[in-house]
């Protein structure tokens, strides 16, 4: 079984400065993945990044990256010169690798943009 | 860019009717999903399919609920009798190929209001 642990529900930053969203997980498997998606207001689910277990480096997309720490089990997410569209639920989840490949969310965290 | 549509956007029914939820995954897609969030809450796996048949559910996908993949295009999810607790957001979504890092694409989802 997996479980994914995102423990602030809720974080603030001013617009362009950056933030980080904390993310656990358990899991006993040794190769997984590794995603946040973004849910804004309108409640879409959208795909912000993703990280393969076995690869040490860590992944960035644009503005956004993580620092994956596979000893830890830690997967935050660091976001750039905030921008009022990064507005949104965060949620953090991981995946087996598999066939089935399910996706097992955190509880997310609301973060806000101030202007 | 392809993407999954899932309508209605929004359904209303009293308890005990059935409901149909309906996706339309992207089309060189093979795996399928159902999951579910109730207001304020994480987003819960209910069910994947592959292959016209179910790959995996969870302890919600009980009885009353069941996928099918009618036409080729689209992807199903029945309530048989709805109850209050069914109330919730309901995500489709679709994978190219198995592989855990091949990541899963969101409709926007369906809000079903259960009275």
């Amino acid at each position: 079984a997996q479980t994914v642990t995102q423990s602030q529900p809720e974080m603030s930053v001013q617009e362009a400065e950056t933030v980080t969203l904390s993310c656990t997980y358990d899991t006993s498997e040794s190769n997984y993945y590794l995603f946040w998606y973004k849910q804004p207001p309108s409640r879409q689910m959208i795909l912000v990044i993703r990280q393969e277990a076995y690869k040490q480096q860590n992944a960035t997309e644009n503005r956004f990256s993580v620092n994956f720490q596979k000893a830890a089990k830690s997967f935050s997410l660091k976001i750039s010169d905030s921008q009022l569209g990064d507005t949104a639920m965060y949620f953090c989840a991981v995946s087996y690798t598999g066939a089935n490949s399910k996706l097992t969310f955190g509880k997310g965290i609301t973060l806000s943009v101030r202007p | 860019e392809p993407e999954v549509t899932q309508t209605p956007s929004h359904q209303v029914t009293q308890m005990g009717q059935e409901v149909i939820l309906r996706c339309v995954p992207i089309s060189n897609h093979l795996y399928f999903y159902w999951y579910r969030q109730i207001l304020g809450q994480k987003v819960e796996f209910l069910v994947s399919f592959y292959n016209n048949e179910i790959s995996e559910k969870s302890e919600i996908f009980d009885d009353q609920f069941s996928v099918e993949r009618p036409d080729g295009s689209n992807f199903t999810l029945k309530i048989r009798s709805t109850k209050l607790e069914d109330s919730a957001m309901y995500f489709c979504a679709s994978r190219q190929w198995a592989g855990g890092d091949q990541p899963q694409h969101f409709g926007d989802g369906t809000r079903l209001s259960i009275l």
